[in-house]
C-alpha cells in the first residue's frame, strides 16, 4: 500500500459528461501529480501541485482542470468527455523536491461510452 | 525538451538468468533518473533513483541501475531474475533544479520464463 488513495476506482460515463477524480496524498507529502495512462499514449504527465499551488504542467487538455486543497487532497476535473479520454488516471504524491520519488495510487479507470 | 527512450517493448529472460532493461535519456542539465515497476491493475512502485554520486545505484528487490553520463543511459539490472519480477518497467527523467516535470518512457514488459 503506497499510502495514496484514489477514488473512485472505476467510473463509467457518457460522452459530453463531466467527472471528478479525487486523490488523497501520503501523510506529509506536499506534492501531488496527475498522470493519464492509455494503451496508445503510454504514461502522460498532466499536472503537478505543491502545497496548493500549480508547479508544473504537462499535456493537460483545456477540458481538464485540477486543484489542490488546503488539506492537500487534490481533484482532477474532466469535462466534455470524449471516447478518447478513456484511460487509467493516476495520482501520485511526493515530499516535493525534484530529487524525491513519487508514490502512486492504484488509479481510477475511466470508461467513456 | 527532455525525453526517455526504452527501446525494447518486451524483454524475455529465463528464471535465474541476469536481466537488463534498457533506458536512455535526453535532458538539458543534470538529470535525476528513476525506475518504477507496475504490476497488473496496480499503480507504479518506485524501485530506485540516481541523483548524484556513485554511478551504480541499488534499489528494492535486488535491482540495481548504472548511470552512464557519456552514453546518457540508465539501464536497470538484476543478477538473477525471478518469475515474480515479471511486470512493466518504466524509466523516468527529471531535470535537476526548480520545479520540473517528470518524463516517463513508454515502458518495457519483462517476462521471466520459469
Amino acid at each position: 500500500d503506497s499510502g495514496v488513495t484514489q477514488t473512485p476506482k472505476h467510473l463509467i460515463t457518457a460522452t459530453g459528461q463531466r467527472v471528478t477524480l479525487r486523490c488523497s496524498p501520503r501523510s506529509g507529502d506536499l506534492s501531488v501529480y496527475w498522470y493519464q495512462q492509455s494503451l496508445d499514449q503510454g504514461l502522460q504527465f498532466l499536472i503537478q501541485y505543491y502545497n496548493g499551488e500549480e508547479r508544473a504542467k504537462g499535456n493537460i487538455l483545456e477540458r481538464f482542470s485540477a486543484q489542490q486543497f488546503p488539506d492537500l487532497h487534490s481533484e482532477l476535473n474532466l469535462s466534455s468527455l470524449e471516447l478518447g479520454d478513456s484511460a487509467l488516471y493516476f495520482c501520485a504524491s511526493s515530499q516535493g523536491g525534484a530529487d524525491t520519488e513519487a508514490f502512486f495510487g492504484q488509479g481510477t479507470r475511466l470508461t467513456v461510452v | 525538451a527532455q525525453s526517455v527512450a526504452q527501446p525494447e517493448d518486451q524483454v524475455n529472460v529465463a528464471e535465474g538468468n541476469p536481466l537488463t532493461v534498457k533506458c536512455t535519456y535526453s535532458v538539458s542539465g543534470n538529470p535525476y533518473l528513476f525506475w518504477y515497476v507496475q504490476y497488473p491493475n496496480r499503480g507504479l512502485q518506485f524501485l530506485l533513483k540516481y541523483i548524484t554520486g556513485d554511478n551504480l545505484v541499488k534499489g528494492s528487490y535486488g535491482f540495481e541501475a548504472e548511470f552512464n553520463k557519456s552514453q546518457t543511459s540508465f539501464h536497470l539490472k538484476k543478477p538473477s531474475a525471478l518469475v515474480s519480477d515479471s511486470a512493466l518497467y518504466f524509466c523516468a527523467v527529471r531535470r535537476s533544479g526548480g520545479y520540473q516535470k517528470v518524463t516517463f518512457g513508454t515502458g518495457t514488459k519483462l517476462q521471466v520464463i520459469p
